[in-house]
């Protein structure tokens, strides 16, 4: 069984579009968040939520909207795509705001022509 | 967060010990040295953490000097599938779950 399970692995789109990224973990886990991984492979911290309610978010642009329905999802809705949104997204999860070990997904491949 | 330097790449023979070295001659007394690796096309992956004692568990050692301005990530015998990008974090306990991810080194393990 897949710990955190991000869909879709790859995804390519037009600039201008709305589309969504999901992520699940069967961890047990109370807190996830989205990374995101730029061309140079910087990993940079984009959100985390703790119990479903929203505790970091690294300014990101207002076109990109989490939303956690329970502890075990956490979801990526991104409006209006431009093209420097082309990055690899990771979803992770940990025990507790200050979990030690951060668990990642395999990551999606978002790529915005 | 103090920040980290790490060499940009590294080799290692299959079979043998990498050391990975790290420099975070900034931090405080209360932050932790972490290790996460990524191996190419998949998430980082947790390896090891500590504050000032030396730790090891099953997949690596980490040796924090005395003054604690750097340590040594150990892999004792490197494996083709220790290839990766390896992450020294410096994170602080008031500081939650914020990692931040630097450049890391990529260790190329060779046959």
């Amino acid at each position: 069984d897949t710990a955190v399970s991000q869909t879709p692995k790859y995804l390519v789109t037009q600039m201008g579009n709305d589309k969504s990224i999901k992520c699940e973990q069967n961890l047990g886990h109370d807190t996830m968040y989205w990374y995101k991984q730029d061309s140079k492979k910087f990993l940079k911290i984009m959100f985390s939520y703790n119990n479903k309610e929203l505790i970091i978010n690294e300014t990101v642009p207002n076109r990109f909207s989490p939303k956690s329905p329970d502890k075990a999802h956490l979801n990526l809705h991104i409006n209006s795509l431009e093209l420097g949104d082309s990055a690899v997204y990771f979803c992770a999860s940990s025990q507790g705001q200050g979990g030690e070990k951060l668990f990642f997904g395999s990551g999606t491949q978002l790529s915005v022509l | 967060d103090a920040k980290t330097t790490q060499p940009p790449s590294m080799d290692c023979a299959e079979g043998r010990a990498a050391n990975l070295p790290c420099n975070h001659s900034t931090i405080s007394g209360n932050e932790y040295v972490y290790w996460y690796r990524q191996i190419h096309s998949q998430g980082p992956q947790y390896i090891i953490h500590g504050l000032k004692n030396n730790e090891t568990n099953e997949m690596a050692s980490l040796i924090i000097t005395e003054d604690r301005k750097s340590s040594t990530l150990i892999l004792p015998h490197a494996t083709l599938r220790d290839t990766a990008v390896y992450y020294c974090i410096v994170r602080g306990t008031y500081n939650f779950n914020k990692f931040y991810f630097g450049s890391g080194t990529k260790l190329n393990v060779k046959p």
